[in-house]
């Protein structure tokens, strides 16, 4: 059983960065297809970015491309998105999601508890 | 991009109703339709993927159907613990990356 831990909440101030990590358990990092998914106040799932098993490359949506990285340290078994230049609209929890490969698509099957990031002067 | 129009946002039920909730994709994804509940506070959990695959152990009340462009999730006798807002899905290669509809908050 994969399981996906995330780091804690965050305040953060317009302009900065923030880095969330996601380190799991259960299964190896490696084999995992790591993606990120966000969601504001009240409002509904924003996907970010992963990794694509069929292109072979972090992809990432392009409302984000220019913000956001995506790494993992497979030495202690974690993954982190990290958004710059952050806004107020970037308020909103953060998760990790792995995409497997189900019949002839592919699905988030296993979450992280979700990081509550908050951008506030 | 392809959209996905999932409707109705809101829906009010009895426990024992029959719950369906459809989602429309702007052109046709064959299968390519997940469907995820979310309750308040927590992660959304996978329940339905490739439009009418059920996840293991998830409770057979929960369906879904449909392939192209209409898809329906169904939940055949609504019960108190499936309060929730639920979220079809798709991921795809032209462009890649996921596409979510707007979500259906199912009430009680």
């Amino acid at each position: 059983q994969v399981h996906l831990i995330q780091s804690g909440a965050e305040v953060k101030k317009p302009g900065a960065s923030v880095k969330v990590s996601c380190k799991v358990s259960g299964y190896s990092l490696t084999e995992l297809s790591m993606h990120w998914v966000r969601q504001a106040p009240g409002k509904g799932l924003e996907w970010l970015g992963g990794f694509d098993p069929e292109e072979g490359e972090t992809l990432f949506a392009q409302k984000f491309q220019d913000r956001v990285t995506m790494t993992e340290d497979t030495s202690t078994h974690t993954a982190s998105m990290e958004l710059s230049r952050l806004r107020s609209e970037d308020t909103a929890v953060y998760f990790c999601a792995s995409l497997s490969t189900v019949a002839t698509g592919a699905a988030f099957d296993f979450w992280g508890q979700g990081t509550l990031v908050t951008v506030s002067s | 991009d392809i959209q996905m129009t999932q409707s109705p946002s809101s829906l009010s039920a009895s426990v024992g109703d029959r719950v369906t909730i459809t989602c429309q994709a702007s052109q046709d994804i064959f299968t390519l339709l997940n469907w995820y509940q979310q309750k308040p506070g927590k992660a959304p959990q996978l329940l339905i993927y490739d439009a009418s695959n059920l996840e293991k152990g998830v409770p057979s009340r929960f369906s879904g159907s449909g392939s192209g462009t209409d898809f329906t999730f169904t939940i055949t006798s609504l019960q108190p613990e499936d309060i929730a807002t639920y979220y079809c899905q798709l991921y795809d290669n032209l462009p890649p990356g996921a596409t979510f509809g707007g979500g259906t908050k199912v009430e009680i």
